[in-house]
This record gives structure tokens, sequence and C-alpha cells, in this order.
């Protein structure tokens, strides 16, 4: 059964750190890896999306991608109390054509002034 | 651009009713999903239509939920005869080709007394 990881925080960071949200997947195929932000009571906006080894970077938010050790992670640099809100990580496994996404639980981010 | 609309937003019906949950896709999404997140757990996918065909639906719980997606554009999931455990937030997200991100709607939050 295909798995993906996610500490469920909360992770507290100053405004202006650097915040590092972490994922880990278990299906070695997964072939797209995608970061959603979700503000409480609200739908899932994506962030990032990654599908080769190594960074990938779109103003404050860098993804990295580790195939080999099955981990992906979003870096938030300057982080805003805006940030504040759920990250999810989701991974993608082509199965028959359907790029159906495993979602982890998410990970709560406060970023506090 | 008009983003993923799902109507109603909250649905609060007694054990054994039906109800009917509506999503609009992005106009031109050919795939439309459907996924529902149970309070503390993580997103889970119900199934996948690409125009009126059911691409994938392996994430259906039972028979008593059937999705309908006529003519391509909307589509209607409904749960009859709803059961306690049917109670989360059900989301729908469109994409206009398999392999990429899909938008998500801000969700219909079903509670089931």
């Amino acid at each position: 059964q295909k798995e993906v990881e996610q500490n469920s925080g909360p992770l507290s960071v100053p405004e202006g750190a650097i915040a590092s949200l972490n994922c880990t997947y278990s299906d070695r195929g997964s072939q797209s890896f995608f970061w959603y932000r979700q503000y409480s009571g609200k739908s899932p906006e994506l962030i990032m999306f990654i599908y080769s080894n190594g960074d990938k970077e779109d103003g404050r938010f860098t993804a990295q991608l580790n195939k080999a050790s099955q981990y992906v992670s979003l870096l938030i640099r300057d982080s805003q109390p805006s940030d504040s809100a759920t990250y999810l990580c989701a991974v993608t496994l082509s199965s028959g054509g359907s790029y159906i996404p495993t979602f982890g639980r998410g990970t709560s981010l406060i970023v506090h002034p | 651009e008009a983003g993923v609309t799902q109507f109603p937003s909250h649905s609060v019906i007694e054990k054994g009713q039906t109800v009917t949950l509506r999503c609009d896709p992005i106009s031109g999404h050919d795939n439309l999903y459907w996924y529902r997140r149970v309070m503390g757990k993580e997103i889970k996918f119900l199934l996948h239509f690409v125009k009126e065909s059911k691409q994938d639906e392996s994430g259906m719980p039972n028979n008593r939920f059937l999705a309908e997606r006529t003519g391509g554009t909307y589509s209607t999931l409904k749960v009859q005869p709803a059961e306690l455990e049917d109670s989360g937030v059900y989301f729908c997200a469109s994409s206009q080709y398999g392999n990429q991100p899909q938008h998500f709607g801000d969700g219909t939050r079903l509670s089931i007394l």
C-alpha cells in the first residue's frame, strides 16, 4: 500500500526564518510530487510540483526531491505569518494512465511575528 | 478563470437520508476527481472521470455512493442512504490532462447525525 508520511506538527518558526517541511513516501515508482497549502476551511492550493531529483525554486519556495532516499521537502524562506497553514504533500504513481495522488496528512505550520 | 466550485459548502443530514453533492470543474478540464477527508485523516481518492467516463473508481467505499458526470461537464456525488461514517469533507478537483496538477474546490463539509 502506498504511503506518504508527514510530521503533523505544528512546526513553529519566527517570522523571517526558513521553514522546512518534510515528506517521505513508500513507493519507489512514484513519479510526480506536489506540495499544497491549505488554509482552514479552504481548498488545497498548489504551491510547487517537482518531477526530477534536485531542487526547484519558485520565489520564496524551494522543493527538494531525493528519489534514492524517497523524500521530498519544501523550504519556505523569509516566512511570513500569512504562510501559517497546513501543507500537504502528494505523490503520484501512474497506474494504467490514471495519475492518482496519494496524500499525506499534512504538516501544520505556524509563523509567529 | 473561474475555479472549481462545489455546492453545497455544508450539509447536515440524518442517518438514512440522501444527499447529493455537486462539482463544477474549471471549464475545459476533462479530468474530474472526487476525494474525501475524514477528520484527522489524509485526503483519500474516491474516483476519477475523464469527460463523462469513469476512469478509476477504486476509491469508492461502497455501493451507497454513486457518482455521475453526464455530458462531461459538472459532476454529482450521491450518498444514499447516508451513514455516520460518511461524515467528512468531500473535495472535487479538476485538471485538463491526467498528469497535470489538480485544482481543488473548497469542498463540501458533510455531517451525518
